[in-house]
């Protein structure tokens, strides 16, 4: 069974930075590209960012290039989003999906975490 | 701008049928999209993966009372026998250059 867990959110002050990790099992975890999805309180989804399987290939939405870093680690299963200087706006359930890359090069995502809850306050 | 449109709201009745509908921005009317639901405080799950010619793959355990099709720009689900646990969040997603989602439609089962 393909499982998602993500962890590491919690409460943050503006311009501070938090690190969320997301455990991945019951698939080849290296075989399979990654992102990271938020959705703000009674909002609506927002695709954050991509790495490919080897994590060669990294994009980021503009909303948080410069200020969020993706990484993956193949041998311990798991997928990281490093995130600094935070914004209020930046509040949001945090989500780690998989994704299927297609030949087009299109990406679906076909599995989801639980969500981890980010809040940057004072 | 590779966009994706969706009526916030629609409702049905249990045991009725509802067609959900996700528009491409112009120029993108042979993209692929994916539908995910999202009921009240879960993550999403993917539902399918549809394409322009209305052929679709499921995801695992997704019903068969849950159906997708495709007309131009247009992606639609349909989900048949509603039940109330369908009554959740419905979001199609595609890829531009980076991962793109329709604001969502809220389903009530009535």
């Amino acid at each position: 069974e393909v499982q998602l867990v993500e962890s590491g959110g919690g409460l943050v002050q503006p311009g501070g930075s938090l690190r969320l990790s997301c455990a991945a099992s019951g698939f080849s975890f290296n075989n399979f590209e990654m992102n990271w999805v938020r959705q703000a309180p009674g909002k609506g989804l927002e695709w954050l960012s991509y790495i490919s399987s080897s994590g060669t290939a990294i994009y980021y939405a503009d909303s948080v290039k410069g200020r969020f870093t993706i990484s993956r680690d193949n041998a311990r299963n798991s997928l990281y989003l490093q995130m600094n200087t935070l914004r209020a706006e930046d509040t949001a359930v945090y989500y780690c999906a998989r994704s299927y890359q297609y030949s087009s090069g299109a990406n679906y995502f076909d599995y989801w975490g639980q969500g981890t809850l980010v809040t940057v306050s004072s | 701008q590779l966009v994706l449109t969706q009526s916030p709201s629609a409702s049905a009745s249990l045991g009725a049928s509802v067609k959900l509908t996700c528009t491409l921005s112009s120029g993108h009317s042979s993209y692929a999209i994916a539908w995910h639901q999202q009921q009240p405080e879960k993550g999403p799950r993917y539902l399918m993966k549809l394409n322009s010619d209305g052929s679709h793959s499921k995801g695992d355990g997704i019903p068969d009372r849950f159906s997708g099709s495709s007309s131009g720009a247009e992606r639609y689900l349909t989900i048949s026998s509603l039940q109330s646990e369908d009554e959740a969040d419905y979001y199609c997603q595609t890829w531009g250059t980076g991962g793109v989602f329709g604001g969502g439609t809220k389903l009530t089962v009535l």
